[in-house]
This record gives structure tokens, C-alpha cells and sequence, in this order.
């Protein structure tokens, strides 16, 4: 599977816009690039995936390099409530190859 | 329609008892996944189903864990014995097929004593 590198915290301002990063040097071409995250005492949830255009959807926007060697998960407007630990995960596409693996992900802290 | 359904929610056993931990899937859903989360740390892979077959428990430590999806529905995973060091939350995820949206459960979260 696999690598992906990410920080282990970042900050942001409530209604402020957060750019989490993403490094996945060795990104294979058929890799999906998928963010998960974690609230505090829940199981991960889905966020966005993408594997070559810019993604958006009603939680976030997903801009993937061109060489697709890094991606950046964008929170439009932080809130109080998208305080969390985000994971970033590639998974390769279609038939049943492939495991959700998760690293350690970014914590990520909302102020008011 | 209900979510990832595990249960108990929070279980507490001495060392050395077996416990077992339940997950029904969303309906229609073949890929089964069970994971390990310790504090602090993201969830680690336990073994992934798809429907029946278990296609990856390289991480399942076999001595001690077990897994089984009858039917390629509901699953269960025990350990026996259990250990200290076993003390975390297990979490079920489904997806309708690997590489797909995965839905996760509250998780079960044991504590050995």
C-alpha cells in the first residue's frame, strides 16, 4: 500500500478556510486519493476522493497536483464542529484490491 | 436506513476472559473491515471480508484473535484469551466494494483489567 506523509496538527480560525496537505510521492496511476476523518469518540467518516481532477462536495474540495504526487483537502469555512483528526489514504481503483489503510493523519484544532 | 450497527458499545473483562465484539454491515454492502485503535494512534487494519471470504487478515494476530462473516452479512470477532495489552476500541467498517466509500460503526470500546 501505498505511502502517504501529512503533518500532525495544524490551526485554524473559526470561519477562517483550512488547507490541509497531503504528500504521496509514490502514488501508483490507478490510486484514488480519499480523506477520511475522525470527531472526537466516533468512527472515521468519509469526506471526499478524487483521483486526478479537482473534486468538490457539500463537505470540502480536494485539489490534487498535476503530478498527483500531493493533494490538499480544503475546508471552505472552518466551524467548531470540523475539529478533528483528517486522514488522507490512496486506494487503488475498482475490483477488490487494496485496504483502507490509515497513518497517523493531521489534528486539526478550530478557534473561535 | 441504519448505519454500520456494533454492539456492545463498551465492554470490561479480566485478563485471560474471552469477549466478542458484533458488527452488522449496511445492508447490501460486501466489503467487511475490522479495525484496532489504541489512543492517540489511527485505526489499524484487523482483516478485510469480502462477502464470505476473508481476503487480508495478515494483521490479525491468529493465536488469539478469530473473525468469522457468515452469510457475508453480520460478523463477529473474539478474543480468546484476552490481554492487557488488548485494551482499545475495535472498530466495523462496510463499503459496497473495496476502494469504495467506507461507512464506519461507533465502535466497541474494551478495556482488559
Amino acid at each position: 500500500d501505498a505511502k502517504t506523509t501529512q503533518p500532525n496538527s495544524m490551526e485554524s480560525n473559526e470561519e477562517e478556510p483550512v488547507h490541509l496537505p497531503c504528500n504521496h510521492s509514490t502514488i501508483s496511476g490507478t490510486d484514488y486519493i480519499h480523506w477520511y476523518r475522525q470527531l472526537p469518540s466516533q468512527g472515521p467518516e468519509y469526506v471526499i476522493h478524487g483521483l486526478t481532477s479537482n473534486v468538490n462536495n457539500r463537505m470540502a474540495s480536494l485539489a490534487i497536483a498535476e503530478d498527483r504526487k500531493s493533494s490538499t483537502l480544503i475546508l471552505h469555512r472552518a466551524t467548531l464542529r470540523d475539529a478533528a483528526v483528517y486522514y488522507c489514504i490512496l486506494l487503488p481503483y475498482g475490483g477488490s484490491q487494496g485496504n483502507l489503510i490509515f497513518g497517523k493523519g493531521t489534528k486539526l484544532s478550530v478557534k473561535p | 436506513e441504519a448505519g454500520v450497527v456494533q454492539s456492545p458499545r463498551y465492554k470490561i473483562i479480566e485478563k485471560k476472559q474471552p469477549v466478542a465484539f458484533w458488527c452488522n454491515p449496511i445492508s447490501g454492502h460486501n466489503t467487511l473491515y475490522w479495525y484496532l485503535q489504541n489512543l492517540g494512534q489511527g485505526p489499524e487494519l484487523l482483516i478485510r471480508y469480502e462477502n464470505e471470504e476473508a481476503v487480508d487478515d495478515s494483521q490479525l494476530p491468529k493465536d488469539r484473535f478469530s473473525a468469522e462473516r457468515l452469510k457475508g452479512v453480520d460478523s463477529t470477532l473474539k478474543i480468546q484469551p484476552a490481554e492487557l495489552g488488548d485494551s482499545a476500541v475495535y472498530l466495523c467498517a462496510s463499503s459496497l466494494r473495496a476502494s469504495t466509500e467506507a461507512f464506519f460503526g461507533q465502535g466497541t470500546r474494551l478495556t482488559v483489567v
